[in-house]
């Protein structure tokens, strides 16, 4: 079973370039999530997803976009890079956003670097 | 505002010895809290759960942990330590976000267990 998958495991982008973040899950959730890990800071919950069409902001969305046309897709968009975006982004899923959320599947995160 | 917090950037531990990671929550309402561990260069596992019932937990690959409500702790324990056990611990808890829920983790807990 593939899990969460999440391309590319490394980027290395200037200052105002755009690019997105792939997550794709084959476990049926209707669940989806991104963090940022930091040095100091642990997890911070960018955006999440309860299905397909539903989205909504979590700890820190300024700088980030995302949508989620399919049950299996949530793309995380960087619009202009600054490098107070560098870092470790993960891509998380669960059966739902009730009772079952707490058991989060992740993906192998994604290192990002903005220069 | 909703948060956990883990006081400890990293415990050290020798192997064979019993080792603690500590957790202290705020939140509204019954807690719902969580361990996780990650591992190097890879995504976070879920460890185990607290929901209702026994304080005491028990979890994935030995783990424990006891819940705490006057002390509004939630510390993780493990009887013996193994040199496996070196990883970055994150505790987590769930709150309601606009109908459904999220998970907030901690910054996180280095332990290093030494042969």
């Amino acid at each position: 079973n593939a899990g969460v998958t999440q391309t590319p495991k490394f980027q290395v982008l200037k200052t105002g370039q755009s690019m997105t973040l792939q997550c794709a899950q084959d476990m049926n959730h209707e669940y989806m999530s991104w963090y940022r890990q930091d040095p100091g800071m642990g997890l911070r919950l960018i955006h999440y997803s309860v299905g397909a069409g539903i989205t909504d902001q979590g700890e820190v969305p300024n700088g980030y976009n995302v949508s989620r046309s399919t049950t299996e897709d949530f793309p995380l968009r960087l619009l202009s890079a600054a490098p107070s975006q560098t870092s470790v982004y993960f891509c998380a899923s669960s059966y739902d956003a009730g009772g079952s959320i707490e058991k989060l599947f992740f993906g192998s995160g994604t290192q990002l670097s903005v220069l | 505002a909703q948060s956990v917090a883990q006081p400890e950037d990293q415990v050290n531990v020798a192997e064979g010895n019993p080792l603690t990671v500590k957790c202290t929550y705020s939140v509204s309402g019954n807690p719902y809290l969580f361990w996780y561990v990650q591992y190097p260069n890879r995504g976070l596992q879920f460890l185990l759960k607290y929901i209702t019932g026994d304080n005491l937990v028990k979890g994935s690959y030995g783990f424990e942990a006891e819940f705490n409500k006057s002390q509004t702790s939630f510390h993780l324990k493990k009887p013996s330590a193994l040199v496996s056990d070196s990883a970055l611990y994150f505790c987590a808890v769930r709150v309601p976000s606009g109908g459904y829920n999220k998970l907030i983790f901690g910054a996180g807990t280095r332990l290093a267990v030494h042969p």
